[in-house]
């Protein structure tokens, strides 16, 4: 089935620099999601951005999305050592009227301080 | 708090056990979800209920058996298990599985999961 890829798998970075992950699917997509996964625990909603859509923001939270490419990008700035965690990208699956989310195997994000 | 209870939080296990996860949601959703996540691997849908009717089985061994006997709860029974299952078992609920008809997404809601070990 369709899933989301992200890249890179792991980055570490410096506080207060930008990070950016990738995300590539494979077919048409409604919408796609980016979810943040603290170690361990569950993963948590971030951001939505819908096929019409090329970008979208929310705090320090950029998002864009390239339909032709199949792929999307997001951006988190100014970053804090408590935005360490994994971060996932998931794709909407249809079936029989109805869509499961499929994800990525997700980015590791290490913030220095 | 998300408003997804997963419980127990840990759980140890022999191959010839059998024990239950459990997951409550007082969102007021329709949908819930199983997933796994093994180390390195993507998450894995399992199970997905909707309006308390099993609506996929991702060809999941049938030792592990879902239960829904309501929109706000959901279990996983677990029974001779192997220790490859050994996981973090995740718990997600949604709207509905139409909700991406009506508001163009479907979001999931997030338990803090079950962490299954199989000895």
């Amino acid at each position: 089935s369709q899933q989301g890829e992200e890249d890179p798998q792991a980055l570490s970075i410096q506080e207060g620099e930008n990070a950016t992950m990738n995300c590539s699917y494979k077919t048409s997509i409604n919408n796609l999601q980016w979810y943040r996964q603290n170690s361990g625990r569950g993963l948590v909603h971030l951001i939505l951005i819908r096929s019409n859509e090329r970008e979208k923001h929310s705090g320090r939270l950029r998002v864009t999305l390239d339909t032709s490419k199949k792929s999307s990008s997001l951006l988190i700035t100014a970053s804090r050592a408590a935005d360490t965690a994994s971060y996932f990208c998931a794709t909407d699956e249809w079936y029989s009227s109805a869509s499961k989310i499929i994800f990525g195997s997700g980015t590791r994000l290490s913030i220095r301080p | 708090e998300t408003g997804v209870t997963q419980t127990p939080r840990h759980l140890v296990m022999g191959m010839t056990n059998k024990k239950s996860l459990k997951c409550e949601q007082h969102l007021g959703h329709n949908a819930m979800y199983w997933y796994k996540q093994s180390a390195k691997k993507p998450l894995e849908l399992m199970f997905v209920y909707n309006f308390k009717e099993q609506t996929e089985n991702n060809s999941v061994p049938s030792r592990f058996s879902p239960e829904c006997p309501n929109s706000s709860h959901l279990f996983l029974h677990l029974h001779t298990l192997q220790p490859e299952d050994s996981a973090l078992y995740l718990c997600a609920s949604s709207q509905d599985q139409q909700g991406l008809y009506r508001t163009g997404a479907n979001v999931l809601t997030f338990g803090a999961g079950s962490r299954l070990t199989v000895l």
